[in-house]
């Protein structure tokens, strides 16, 4: 089980909004940025959002992040059958001394 | 662009000693911007990070890990290496090397991953 929570499934019709949660404690989410992942079926996780909100080069502003006490939130607007994959959130505990992730949540396009 | 491509046997037996080496391309693993990093991932399941090692050695390891573990750099080679000892089918898993910057806890390079199966 892991240390940060997120709903194992989501889902969304064509070009709607989804949000995806992340939760977790002052020792982690509380106290440190937020990562956020997405990852393909068969592929190498990919970068989507780092400290909290921000969007690596290449990152379509349909994505976006929010942190808020220990919850973090992803955001994906306009929603493409190409957004199906599996979404983790990330970050640094400091009583584990190790990054940890979510469990993964899993987007359905329908 | 930084690349980077992990290699080593796909199979294991039960308490030998798991070893994956990372080559890095593009970039300098000596740039001192990045710690490198081992991810791995279960399959079905989700990521657990193994640990870092920067370009002077110095080394942060999972502490459920830590007592079988040991990363190691070759800047020489441009590569970082995993060595995992007394492995279990618990550590089958597809093992991934990534880059996290050194002002953050997140991973923007990531190689393509490679599966590791322990089995008799």
């Amino acid at each position: 089980q892991s240390v940060l929570t997120q709903p194992p499934s989501v889902s969304a019709a064509p070009g709607q909004k989804v949000t995806i949660s992340c939760s977790g404690s002052s020792s982690n989410i509380g106290n440190n940025y937020v990562s956020w992942y997405q990852q393909l079926p068969g592929t190498a996780p990919k970068l989507l959002l780092y400290d909290n909100n921000k969007r690596p080069s290449g990152i379509p502003d349909r994505f976006s992040g929010s942190k808020s006490g220990t919850s973090a939130t992803l955001g994906i607007t306009g929603l493409q059958t190409g957004d199906e994959a599996d979404y983790y959130c990330g970050t640094w505990d400091s009583s584990l001394t190790a990054v940890i992730f979510g469990g993964g949540t899993k987007l359905t396009v329908l | 662009q930084v690349q980077l491509q992990e290699s080593g046997p796909g199979l294991v037996k039960p308490s030998q000693t798991l070893s994956l080496t990372c080559t890095v391309s593009g970039g300098s693993i000596s740039s001192g911007n990045y710690y490198w990093s081992w991810i791995r991932q279960p399959a079905g399941k989700g990521l657990e990070w193994i640990g870092r090692i920067y370009t002077s050695g110095i080394t942060d390891y999972n502490p459920s890990l830590k007592s079988r573990l040991t990363i190691s750099v070759d800047t020489s080679k441009n590569q970082f290496s995993l060595r995992l000892s007394s492995v279990t089918a618990a550590d089958t898993a597809v093992y991934y090397c990534a880059l996290q910057p050194i002002r953050g806890y997140y991973f923007d390079y990531w190689g393509q991953g490679t599966l590791v199966t322990v089995s008799s």
